[in-house]
């Protein structure tokens, strides 16, 4: 059984912010979210990962519920160049390789 | 840093001809693993090594498929004898385990005709 639910697609206007849910209601205490995006014939890239705070970095905020059941990531002021599948990927630590499902495809609209 | 360097980018070969891929990992980062990814079952994580040992290599699909970490700057994943249903982009990627963020390399896209 997947860990997560994602959308499989999403479309938001260039220049808005970009929120991208996920579901992962049967994470446990020592498990990590993770965010990477790939975009079309590169390899992942890794953008952002939290464990129950919510986090931010240059590239995308993190924010993590209370119950740590969902998560969203957020793309504050979206561009054409973040059209990508996004995953999202619950994992305790990543020393045993990351499961990477099938994401949401984001599709930014000029 | 130049990242994660995957040679060759492109590669075309007959059904039966082994094929070698190549990853240089990033200096420093202790973790490798390569991916394959196709259309049908999306990326699979097919073997990773810590400090050049393989840990688990239960993604491999076969026997045909051989991975190798010679020392801390290269690995190869081979496939021999290859076949058409091979065919898909392979990914190496590497990390150090105190920074969880994987790095990726561009991908080797292997065709088997």
């Amino acid at each position: 059984d997947a860990k997560t639910t994602q959308p499989p697609s999403m479309d938001c206007a260039e220049g808005r912010a970009a929120n991208l849910p996920c579901n992962h209601s049967t994470i446990s205490g020592n498990e990590y979210v993770y965010w990477y995006r790939q975009i079309h014939s590169q390899g992942p890239q890794y953008i952002i990962h939290g464990l129950k705070n919510n986090e931010t970095n240059e590239m995308a905020s993190l924010i993590i519920t209370e119950d740590r059941k969902s998560s969203t990531l957020i793309l504050p002021h979206a561009t054409l160049r973040d059209t990508a599948v996004y995953y999202c990927i619950v994992e305790g630590g990543g020393a045993d390789g990351l499961t990477f499902g099938k994401g949401t495809h984001l599709i930014i609209q000029p | 840093d130049a990242g994660v360097i995957q040679s060759p980018r492109h590669e075309v070969t007959e059904m039966g001809q082994e094929v070698t891929l190549r990853c240089k990992p990033i200096s420093g980062h202790d973790y490798l693993f390569w991916y394959r990814q196709t259309m049908m079952r999306g990326l699979e994580l097919l073997i990773y090594f810590n400090n050049n040992v393989p840990i688990d290599d239960s993604g491999m699909p076969e026997d045909r498929f051989s991975a190798k970490m010679p020392n801390a700057s290269f690995s190869t994943l081979k496939i021999q004898p290859s076949e058409p249903r091979d065919s898909a982009v392979y990914f190496c990627a590497s990390s150090f385990i105190g920074y969880y963020g994987y790095t990726f390399g561009s991908g080797t896209r292997l065709t088997v005709v």
